[in-house]
């Protein structure tokens, strides 16, 4: 079963507009990732957050990470049309493979 | 320079064949993996690899066999084709495993007809 699980399923919002998705999972982790995946093509990692930290940022991406509710977000800043794909977070349980959420879709609309 | 490569890009064809995906990565990384994407875009892990030993082995059907031959190639090969194998299967590279992100290929889609 897939481990993660995120929210929204589909978002679609306007260039400039913030873009928040959340994340939950189930275990234990020693880690947690965030993907994005254009349309046909394969998922580029954009950000590891490790289970000892809370927050983490990388240009336009904010993470942050709750282990007690387990759970975690993705925020995307003044998005761009370009920013329009789907994200995925993915755990790290100390497994020595990556297990995916299920992905919310993004659009950005111009 | 293209870190991981995976062909064929597309692959078409008729229930009953055997097919192989190559993939290789020149980052230097010890650790390779396979993932299956079914049409709903759930990402599932089919095998991984460490300095060409096997490491996870999911429940996948004995069709499917991965050979390592050394440390930068993972490839994949595919018998008796049925039609529940169509999906786009992704090859991923990390530096040991469980510490860093992974680096994906672009992507093989199989269609079986």
């Amino acid at each position: 079963s897939q481990q993660g699980e995120e929210d929204p399923q589909a978002l679609s919002i306007q260039e400039g507009e913030n873009a928040t998705m959340n994340c939950s999972y189930k275990t234990s982790i020693n880690n947690l990732q965030w993907y994005r995946q254009n349309s046909g093509r394969g998922l580029v990692h954009l950000i590891l957050i490790r289970s000892n930290e809370r927050e983490k940022h990388s240009g336009r991406l904010r993470v942050t990470l709750d282990t007690s509710k387990k759970s975690s977000s993705l925020l995307i800043t003044a998005s761009r049309a370009a920013d329009t794909a789907s994200y995925f977070c993915a755990t790290d349980a100390a497994t020595r493979k990556l297990v995916f959420g299920a992905g919310t879709i993004l659009r950005v609309k111009s | 320079d293209t870190a991981v490569s995976q062909t064929p890009k597309y692959l078409v064809t008729q229930m009953g064949n055997d097919k192989s995906i190559k993939c290789e990565q020149n980052l230097g990384h010890d650790t390779m993996y396979w993932y299956k994407q079914d049409s709903k875009k759930f990402l599932k892990i089919m095998f991984s690899y460490n300095n060409k030993e096997l490491i996870i082995n999911e429940t996948v059907p004995n069709r499917f066999s991965p050979k390592s031959p050394d440390k930068a190639h993972l490839n994949l090969h595919i018998n008796s084709l049925e039609l529940g194998d169509s999906a786009v299967y992704f090859c991923a590279s990390s530096q040991e495993a469980g510490y860093y992100g992974y680096t994906f290929g672009s992507g093989t889609r199989l269609t079986v007809v």
